[in-house]
């Protein structure tokens, strides 16, 4: 049973070019969770989503960033018109269900230049 | 709001020491708490999973105990190794609405075992 994949491992992107960045959790898991690491900060939550359902998005700024996870293929985790601020580790986690243990794949280095 | 403090940040301990680290969280309505280890520049390794009814879950030289009423949770780590140095993060998640169970993470100890 492969672990979450997140691909692309590193991305390099230029002010103002969108960034997308792909999720699959591992098989079986329908909760699908994104995570936000800022150089010198802690993880912090951006979204939850479920099969082409959002449940939480009270971490997502406002503007620029949206997340969807369709019926069929990875979630994705998308950012418009990247600025440097956005430049962090970002985490997706997967779990079978409501409180069960989260796994998290390797994460993806977002460089914007 | 939840939060998750972990002190001290960071840690050096020579080879062999039994240690504990300490994780403190200011809401006790809890779902369940997490250990993570994340490794430079890697993702995270769950280490023990502990259900708010739980008082301690064990794997091998770890055991990690939870005191819901005070807020706390530690990792003891028994005949620390140089192969566990890396940082050590703690989560918890708490019922919310739509039954969310997001994760709210501590900084982290980053741990040095020294040979």
């Amino acid at each position: 049973n492969a672990g979450v994949m997140q691909n692309p491992r590193h991305l390099v992107r230029r002010r103002g070019q969108e960034a997308r960045l792909r999720c699959s959790p591992m098989k079986g898991h329908s909760h699908v969770y994104w995570y936000r690491q800022l150089p010198e900060e802690g993880l912090k939550f951006m979204v939850y989503l479920q099969k082409e359902n959002i449940i939480d998005e009270s971490g997502m700024p406002k503007e620029r960033f949206s997340a969807e996870f369709p019926k069929e293929g990875p979630s994705i985790l998308r950012i418009q018109q990247v600025v440097r601020g956005d430049s962090a580790a970002y985490f997706c986690a997967s779990s079978p269900g409501l409180g069960r243990e989260q796994y998290f794949g390797p994460g993806t280095r977002l460089t914007v230049t | 709001k939840q939060e998750v403090t972990q002190i001290p940040a960071a840690l050096s301990v020579p080879e062999g020491e039994n240690l504990v680290l300490n994780c403190s969280f200011t809401d006790s309505a809890i779902y369940n708490l997490q250990w993570f280890r994340q490794d430079p520049g890697k993702g995270l390794t769950s280490l023990l999973l502990i259900q708010s009814s739980q008082r301690e879950q064990t794997s091998g030289r770890l055991n990690a105990s939870l005191d819901k009423s005070s807020g706390r949770s530690t990792l003891y780590i028994a005949a620390s190794q140089p192969g566990d140095s890396a940082t050590y993060l703690c989560a918890v998640s708490n019922p919310g609405t739509g039954a969310n169970s997001k994760l709210t993470f501590g900084k982290g100890i980053t741990l040095s075992v020294r040979p």
